[in-house]
């Protein structure tokens, strides 16, 4: 049962447009989302985070977008650098105690950014 | 910046062989997490750990056993290794803010059993 879905395994841009990374999930309880960046022979690090009490934060190139009513949130990477060519996470949590540091990852979705 | 680091980068057992995966965070956070990546499947979740000597099962904690004796530490253990334990480890560990946690990660131990 997957709880957090990335439907797109790769994803092709150019340099200087916008890349968009989607992400669904079906558990209501979810509060707190998170995408994560990793490259080959790396471990995933932080990139945004968003609470379900907002449908918007930014951070520089990226923005993470939440639709709560259709469990739907998205990265958005303006403008796409090749630096930014990676495999992206998207991770989602509940709850206000202890398991509030559990996360439930998608399968990812790989970036290509090209010259 | 956090610091997290794992013992091994690259790792070949063989079939039944006892396998000792070692994790260690240099910021006194109080969680740590044990996840495998397997192409397609993304991290899945094995085992955690909220405080010294306390563990939890994770999404698929068959065939992996864990110890947490120091704060700083958590290791993963394949009891008997299998070939279905090849995988990409990934041990994280964090803390709460709020009751929010962001992890952050190791660079990983690819495993390969024969």
């Amino acid at each position: 049962d997957q709880q957090v879905k990335q439907n797109s395994p790769s994803l092709s841009v150019q340099e200087g447009r916008i890349s968009i990374l989607n992400c669904d999930y079906t558990n209501s309880m979810f509060d707190y989302f998170l995408w994560y960046k990793k490259y080959p022979a790396e471990g995933p690090t932080f990139l945004i985070s968003i609470s379900s009490i907002k449908d918007k934060n930014e951070d520089g190139r990226f923005t993470v977008f939440l639709n709560k009513s259709a469990k739907h949130l998205s990265l958005h990477i303006v403008p796409s650098q090749p630096g930014d060519s990676a495999v992206y996470f998207c991770a989602a949590s509940r709850g206000l105690t202890g398991t509030a540091s559990k996360l439930t990852f998608g399968t990812g979705t790989r970036l290509q950014v090209t010259l | 910046d956090v610091k997290v680091t794992q013992s091994s980068r690259y790792l070949v057992k063989r079939t039944g062989e006892k396998v000792f995966l070692e994790c260690v965070q240099d910021m006194d956070h109080e969680n740590m997490f044990w996840y495998r990546q397997d192409p397609g499947l993304g991290l899945r979740l094995i085992y955690f750990s909220y405080d010294v000597k306390m563990k939890e099962k994770g999404d698929i904690p068959e065939g992996y056993s864990v110890s947490r004796e120091k704060k700083e530490r958590f290791s993963l253990i394949l009891e008997s290794a299998s070939t279905n334990q090849t995988s990409m480890y990934l041990c994280a560990s964090s803390y709460l803010v709020r009751g929010r946690g962001t992890q952050y990660f190791g660079p990983g131990t690819r495993l390969l059993v024969l």
